[in-house]
């Protein structure tokens, strides 16, 4: 089974912190992404990686960003954290199907989520 | 551009009643679908998705899902209801044929009783 890990279940900041959150995934996928999920927002994507170093904003990026040195780490950042920002956060990883060159139907793995309150 | 309705955000049912949380998607392109179901403090797990080769589509737990073009439908279902179901349930549909991003709708909170 596909394990993706994020690296704390519970954060509590402060506003104007610098704040990371890790996920890892041990199944050697290509792609991985950072979700926000609101009450009555579904999940929002802020960004997604398809490579090493290779990052696309999704639609919600402002006030993150990301990193991507080892394939099987993507770490959120929240460059000063503010009130708004308080949210849980879900990573996720999916493979690319490499003999088909394009992507499938291959579904997106989750990680359990951190749950972050900015005070 | 592809968008995602599920309509209702909260849907009740009686244990052993039939559950039906409904799902329309627009894509200009044929569409890949998901539906995923979360269970309080995790994250997300896949029930099932179309893969444009039957139309109804069965996932885990009990659940299905029928994929309906000309109503641009994916509405998940399960026979009987089981208290252990209650959770929240999200449609998905790919952003587009060359990507792997997801659109997600806005959820519907699934509550079974007794």
């Amino acid at each position: 089974d596909v394990k993706v890990t994020q690296s704390s279940r519970y954060l509590v900041k402060r506003t104007g912190e610098k704040v990371f959150l890790e996920c890892v995934q041990d199944m050697d996928h290509e792609n991985m992404f950072w979700y926000r999920q609101d009450p009555g927002l579904g999940l929002r994507l802020i960004y997604f990686s398809y490579d090493v170093k290779m990052k696309e904003k999704g639609d919600i990026p402002e006030g993150y960003s990301v990193s991507r040195e080892k394939k099987e780490r993507f770490s959120l950042i929240l460059e000063s954290a503010s009130t708004n920002q308080t949210s849980m956060y879900l990573c996720a990883s999916s493979a690319w199907e490499r003999y088909a060159e394009v992507y499938s139907n291959q579904p997106q793995h989750f990680g359990d989520g951190t749950r972050l309150s900015i005070l | 551009a592809q968008s995602v309705t599920q309509l209702g955000s909260h849907v009740s049912v009686s244990e052993g009643a039939l559950v039906l949380l409904r799902c329309n998607y627009s894509s200009s392109v044929p569409p890949y679908l998901f539906w995923y179901v979360q269970y309080p403090n995790q994250g997300l797990q896949l029930l099932l998705k179309y893969t444009s080769a039957a139309t109804l589509v069965k996932g885990i737990n009990g659940f299905e899902a029928e994929f309906k073009k000309s109503e641009t439908s994916f509405h998940l279902t399960k026979p009987s209801a089981h208290m252990s179901d209650a959770a929240e349930y999200f449609c998905a549909v790919r952003q587009s044929y060359n990507t792997d991003k997801l659109i997600f709708g806005t959820g519907t909170r699934l509550q079974v009783f007794p």
